[in-house]
Order: structure tokens, then C-alpha cells, then sequence
């Protein structure tokens, strides 16, 4: 089966500072990867995906993803932190057109 | 174009109550999927809908049931409610054409069982 794993609960940095969500999988064949976010009382809304091609996937509100085959990793960058990116980011897998999600890492962004 | 909506938003019942909810893709998404957020198991995956068919369900027992109507739009019931029950139950849809596609998800509804 597919999986994916987030082996960080919780990440904090400072407004202004590079944010990284890490996550690392484990597929059979070709991976396709997910992230998404979900704020507080709220569905998962997608951020950006990894299907084939480039290894720099650039997703929606200034995130972008890193692809690392030989890592087997995906993780999740903004490059400047917003206090409005505080929330719960999960990392998912397209297994057989079901989603496996990764725990969820829950970002925290300070002023 | 008018994103997943899923109805009610927020449901209280009572063990062993039954439960019914419902989700309206967005409009040219044919498949639907459902998913259960607790606190506990994170996010899984209960069973998915397309052309009215299941064509996948995840390891949930018989008491949680779906089905997809000729408009698309899903409904899942849960019978025999238990406490464990109590969540997020999250609906997302796509295209599912290719398999990549991206799933977009509702709102959820929250259930709580007492």
C-alpha cells in the first residue's frame, strides 16, 4: 500500500522567516503526491501536486514542493511565512484513486 | 464555479441513533469520496462514489453505508451510532479522469454522538 509519513507534529517559525513541512513516502510504481491545508473548523483546501515532470511543484498562496526521488521525500516550502499560514498541513498519496494522508503537522506561525 | 457543499454542518445524536449525510460536488464531478477526521486516527478513507457505483471502500465496518444519485451528489449514513463515531466527516470530489485528478474538498460536517 501506499503511505506517506509527516515526521514532524509541530513546526514554528517567525513571520518573514522560510517555513518547511516535510513529509516522505513509501509507493509501489509511480507517486503521486498531495498536500493540503486546513484551517481551524474548515475542509482541506489543495495547495499543489505532484504528478511527473518538474521536481519544483509551485502550488497556490506562494507555496511550492520539493520532489526528491532519491530522498523519497516532498516537502512543503514557502520561502517568506505569513501568521495567516497557521494551520494543519497534511501530506497525501493517490492510492488506486483513494487518498492516504500523512498525520498532519500543524504550523504556527509568530508576529 | 460553486465549490463541494456538504449539509448539515454541524449534527448531535445519540447512540445508537442513525445519521444521514449529504454532499454536493462540484458541478461536472462525477466521483465522490468521503473521509473521517478524528483526533485520534487522523484522516481515513471511507468509501468512494462514481456513476452511482462504490468502487472503493475502506476498512470501516458495514454500519457505515453510501450511495451516489444519477446528479452525482452523496449521501453516507451511519447506523447504530457509537461515541467513537463522533467527527469530521469530510466529502471531496473530482473528475477522476485521469487517476492524478485533484480531490476537492467540502466543508465536512461535524457529528457529535453522545
Amino acid at each position: 500500500a501506499q503511505s506517506v509519513a509527516q515526521p514532524e507534529d509541530q513546526v514554528n517559525v517567525a513571520e518573514g522567516n522560510p517555513l518547511t513541512v516535510k513529509c516522505t513516502y513509501s509507493v509501489s510504481g509511480n507517486p503521486y503526491l498531495f498536500w493540503y491545508v486546513q484551517y481551524p473548523n474548515r475542509g482541506l483546501q489543495f495547495l499543489l501536486k505532484y504528478i511527473t515532470g518538474d521536481n519544483l511543484v509551485k502550488g497556490s498562496y506562494g507555496f511550492e514542493a520539493e520532489f526528491n526521488k532519491s530522498q523519497t521525500s516532498f516537502h512543503l516550502k514557502k520561502p517568506s511565512a505569513l501568521v495567516s499560514d497557521s494551520a494543519l498541513y497534511f501530506c497525501a498519496v493517490n492510492d488506486d484513486y483513494k487518498l492516504s494522508f500523512g498525520a498532519g503537522t500543524t504550523v504556527t506561525v509568530r508576529a | 464555479k460553486a465549490g463541494v457543499t456538504q449539509t448539515p454542518r454541524y449534527l448531535i445524536k445519540t447512540r445508537g441513533q442513525q445519521v444521514t449525510l449529504s454532499c454536493s460536488p462540484i458541478s461536472g464531478h462525477r466521483s465522490v469520496s468521503w473521509y473521517q477526521q478524528t483526533p485520534g486516527q487522523g484522516l481515513q478513507f471511507l468509501f468512494e462514489y462514481f456513476s452511482e457505483t462504490q468502487r472503493n471502500k475502506g476498512n470501516f465496518p458495514g454500519r457505515f453505508s453510501g450511495r451516489q444519485f444519477s446528479n452525482s451528489r452523496s449521501e453516507m449514513n451511519v447506523s447504530t451510532l457509537e461515541l467513537g463515531d463522533s467527527a469530521l466527516y469530510l466529502c471531496a470530489s473530482s473528475l477522476r479522469t485521469p487517476a492524478t485528478d485533484t480531490q476537492y474538498f467540502g466543508p465536512g460536517t461535524r457529528l457529535t454522538v453522545l
